[in-house]
């Protein structure tokens, strides 16, 4: 089975442009959770898609949007970008089912970094 | 709302010698708690969660809901233990299952 992929694996953009990074789920999973890591922090939890709504959001602005596509892949859109969005984000998939939790895998993370 | 604290940004220890990672929450309700390493360019993983109570790598975790800590312990250090490591918390039944981590810890073990 493959792992979670994303892509790219690093962006440098400017204050005030929009930026889409992707993620490829796990195999057999089917949600997809967003990450952002600022440098020396745990991960912060932006927004999980189940069945490609939305389905639970952490404390970040409407500029920070997603897709969840039919083949489980993912996309995390931000706009407006602020020099605050620089971040490592990180994508997790798992499989939601019965049970209170599902293990989440991670990727490798996209650097994004806003000049 | 939920939140995990990590009071140590880094912990240097020898080979052999004991090490414990300190974790702390605060949640009213009934928390999933667990802990996630990362290796040196590798990417975040799964370590343990207090439901499975097990060892793992020789690593445990006790959940102590009186001081609302769940600590991660390893009796005998090796070097390949030198990671990044989180301690993270979800609440049971949540919509999302969101993972609520901490600052996390560097381990250093030197030979």
């Amino acid at each position: 089975e493959t792992g979670v992929t994303q892509s790219p694996t690093h962006l440098i953009k400017t204050r005030g442009q929009q930026v889409t990074l992707r993620c490829s789920s796990q195999s057999g999973h089917n949600t997809v959770s967003w990450y952002q890591q600022a440098l020396g922090q745990g991960p912060q939890f932006i927004f999980q898609y189940y069945r490609e709504e939305e389905n639970g959001r952490g404390n970040f602005p409407p500029r920070f949007s997603g897709l969840q596509f039919p083949n489980y892949s993912s996309e995390l859109n931000v706009n407006a970008l602020e020099l605050d969005d620089s971040a490592l984000y990180l994508c997790a998939s798992g499989l939601q089912g019965p049970s209170s939790y599902n293990e989440q895998f991670f990727g490798p993370g996209t650097r994004l970094t806003v000049l | 709302a939920q939140r995990v604290t990590q009071p140590e940004k880094l912990l240097s220890v020898f080979k052999g010698a004991p090490v414990e990672l300190k974790c702390n929450y605060s949640y009213s309700g009934s928390p999933e708690l667990f802990w996630y390493v990362q290796y040196s360019r590798q990417r975040l993983q799964l370590l343990l969660r207090h439901i499975s109570r097990e060892s793992i790598k020789g690593f445990t975790a006790d959940l102590n809901k009186g001081e609302t800590s769940f600590h991660l312990k390893k009796p005998f250090a090796q070097e390949e233990d030198s990671a990044m490591y989180y301690c993270a918390l979800s609440l049971i039944k949540a919509a999302g299952n969101k993972l609520t981590f901490g600052g996390g810890t560097r381990v250093l073990v030197k030979p």
